[in-house]
């Protein structure tokens, strides 16, 4: 199956700073790469996805890249606020229907 | 709609007893997803419904676990037997399913369960 680790665990920045986070993959035949973000006694929301056909994909300050031959992809947040503090997980799929988690990463803003 | 709904929100137990948690998913979503969470880990997933028809099972659901979704509308996740290993957050999710692509799954609040 699907192994997908992620770096680093946590991760501090300063409020307006860049945050990136990278995972790897195990499985060549995966194709959906989605980001989630978990907030404290919360369910994870979907922040940002990307499909196997694309190397970019940005939405407003959140940018996601994949490179498919070194099978890593990475989520990227600039200009970092507050409300940016929470745990992040990257997943991915090589079916249209099982997510495979990293472990996530804690990230805290300082103000 | 409010989304993927999870009842109830914390669960405590005894060992060897029987617990029973529900979601009600987004109500057009014909796909619905059942994930176990444990303590500093991402979710891992545990079974998936198309309507009513579970079509995958992972090997971390042992026979103590079923999960049905009669009606292919709202789930039920029953642990039978619970043993301490059990406790973690059940999470579900739901999604509008389509052949061949994935498309956003939407998840509850989960389900905090702690055996004691």
């Amino acid at each position: 199956g699907e192994n997908v680790e992620q770096h680093p665990s946590t991760l501090s920045v300063q409020e307006g700073d860049s945050a990136v986070i990278k995972c790897t993959y195990s499985d060549s035949a995966s194709n959906y790469f989605p980001w989630y973000k978990q907030e404290l006694g919360k369910g994870p929301q979907l922040i940002i996805d990307i499909r196997s056909n694309v190397g970019e994909k940005k939405d407003q300050r959140i940018a996601v890249t994949l490179n498919k031959t070194a099978k890593h992809f990475s989520l990227h947040i600039t200009e970092t606020q507050p409300e940016d503090s929470a745990v992040y997980f990257c997943a991915a799929s090589f079916n249209d229907y099982k997510l495979s988690f990293g472990a996530g990463t804690t990230v805290t803003v300082r103000a | 709609d409010t989304g993927v709904s999870q009842d109830p929100r914390h669960k405590i137990t005894k060992r060897g007893q029987n617990v029973t948690f529900r979601c009600d998913p987004i109500s057009e979503h014909n796909r619905l997803y059942w994930y176990r969470q444990t303590l500093g880990q991402g979710p891992e997933f545990l079974t998936y419904f198309q309507n009513e028809a579970q079509l995958e099972k992972s090997r971390l659901l042992s026979d103590r676990f079923s999960a049905e979704r009669p009606k292919g509308s709202f789930s039920t996740l029953e642990i039978q037997r619970t043993e301490q290993g059990d406790s973690a957050m059940y999470l579900c999710a739901s999604s509008l399913g389509q052949p061949l692509m994935n498309t956003e799954a939407f998840f509850g609040q989960g389900t905090r369960l702690t055996v004691v």
